[in-house]
């Protein structure tokens, strides 16, 4: 099983442009969820989904937007980047009834 | 909104010692949990703790789910060069959209 996988890794953005983080997972979880980490700052929920269709905002949700048309797939898109939203951002999902969550490995953000 | 302090926010051990680091919460969580970063990796799942007083071990790594159910320590024995990396704890205060609140990390260095 991949798990959850994120695309790109890496990327560099212009201010004003836009783009889209793709987030996909195959272990069929019904919830899933986008992170933002800053150094010494811990994980900050973005938008999350409760499954396909449903979708709400977290805690740092301003610059962001999200869709969840399918269970496997939740991208996250940047319409006007800001310097503000240079991060690594992190997509996870949760099964029902099991405590926790499984992380991708990251897309690492810079805006410039 | 719900806040999770960690401590401490960094060490710095010889290969070796014992490691111990800890969380506490405003509010009560139903779920604790222990994950691990390694550089340019998402968090790992360490330990996952469901009940209050519940103490869980998974090979050199202890953690404890506090009896106020606001706390949790970790603790790592003998610690290893591949310890290294950012240990966060996340709590999971119930509820249907299952989101967790993050620590801000404990960054560990094991000087071999």
């Amino acid at each position: 099983n991949a798990g959850v996988t994120q695309t790109p890794k890496f990327r560099i953005l212009k201010i004003g442009q836009s783009m889209t983080l793709q987030c996909t997972q195959d272990m069929n979880h019904n919830y899933m969820y986008w992170y933002r980490q800053d150094p010494g700052m811990g994980l900050k929920l973005i938008y999350y989904s409760v499954g396909a269709g449903i979708t709400d905002k977290g805690e740092v949700p301003n610059g962001y937007n999200v869709s969840r048309s399918t269970t496997e797939d939740f991208p996250l898109r940047l319409e006007l980047a800001a310097p503000s939203q240079t991060s690594v951002y992190f997509c996870a999902s949760r099964g029902t009834g099991t405590g926790w969550a499984f992380f991708g490995q990251g897309t690492r953000l810079t805006v410039v | 909104g719900q806040q999770l302090n960690q401590s401490p926010q960094s060490m710095f051990i010889q290969e070796g010692e014992d490691v111990s680091m800890n969380c506490t919460s405003s509010s009560i969580f139903n779920t604790w949990l222990w994950y691990k970063q390694d550089p340019g990796e998402g968090p790992v799942l360490l330990i996952a703790l469901y009940k209050a007083g519940e103490l869980t071990s998974n090979g050199r790594l202890t953690a404890q789910f506090g009896i106020t159910r606001k706390d949790s320590f970790l603790n790592i024995s003998a610690s290893i060069p591949s310890d290294v990396g950012i240990y966060f704890c996340a709590g999971d205060s119930g509820g249907s959209n299952y989101k967790l609140t993050f620590g801000k990390g404990t960054l560990l260095t094991v000087n071999p």
